[in-house]
């Protein structure tokens, strides 16, 4: 079975640019989970959608969006791009949404911004 | 608001020794899971160990190994007979216990392994 995929790998963007990264979950998964990685802050939760349906939002501004397609595949945007979005921006499916139900992670995209 | 705390940010073993990676966190919940992720260089966090607060037995996985104090709040990993294969970011990471949202994992800064030959 195929893992997590996340395109693009890399990203270079310009401030005040938007962005949307792309994450397909393990086939049969429904919940899809957005990180953001940073050398400073960690790991921070984005958001969470499941069956289409945004069920858990972190704190993070509103120029930071998604949303999820009816095959589950998820999609994330940024607008309005600052500096500090500099980032590693991980995607995680799971079967549910259960706290047992295991996240699978993809492998990430990297994105700069200039 | 769940908190983890991973005071060390680097560690080093030899090949072939035990290594302890240690964790504490903050709750006022009961029921919760723990983890243990590993992040290698290529980037691809993988789950390494999980234990279930409401479980007293320590949880296992071949080499790894956790020792887990519910009252101290304390979830540290042991890893048995290191291999270089085991150099990585290790994250320990909390979930609340639902049944529909607030699922979400809370994690801590993260330890980088590194394994001497």
């Amino acid at each position: 079975k195929a893992g997590v995929t996340q395109t693009p790998r890399y990203l270079i963007k310009t401030r005040g640019q938007q962005v949307t990264l792309s994450c397909s979950p393990i086939s049969g998964h429904r919940s899809v989970s957005w990180y953001q990685q940073t050398p400073g802050q960690g790991l921070q939760f984005l958001f969470e959608y499941f069956s289409e349906t945004q069920r858990n939002k972190g704190n993070f501004p509103g120029r930071f969006s998604g949303r999820q397609f009816s095959n589950s595949r998820s999609e994330m945007n940024v607008s309005t791009l600052e500096l500090g979005d500099s980032a590693l921006y991980l995607c995680a499916s799971s079967f549910g949404t259960r706290t047992y139900n295991e996240q699978f992670f993809g492998p990430g995209t990297r994105l700069t911004v200039l | 608001a769940q908190t983890v705390t991973q005071s060390q940010p680097e560690m080093s073993v030899q090949e072939a020794e035990t290594v302890t990676l240690s964790c504490t966190y903050d709750t006022s919940e009961s029921d919760y899971y723990l983890f243990w992720y590993k992040q290698p260089p290529s980037r691809q966090m993988i789950l390494v160990i999980r234990q279930e607060a409401y479980k007293q037995q320590n949880a296992t996985e071949n080499r790894f190994s956790v020792n887990f104090q519910k009252a101290a709040k304390s979830f540290s990993l042991k890893i048995s007979d290191s291999q270089l294969g085991d150099a990585a970011m290790y994250f320990c990471a909390y979930r609340k216990f639902a049944t529909g949202a607030n699922s979400k994992l809370t994690f801590g800064k993260g330890i980088t392994l590194s394994v001497r030959p």
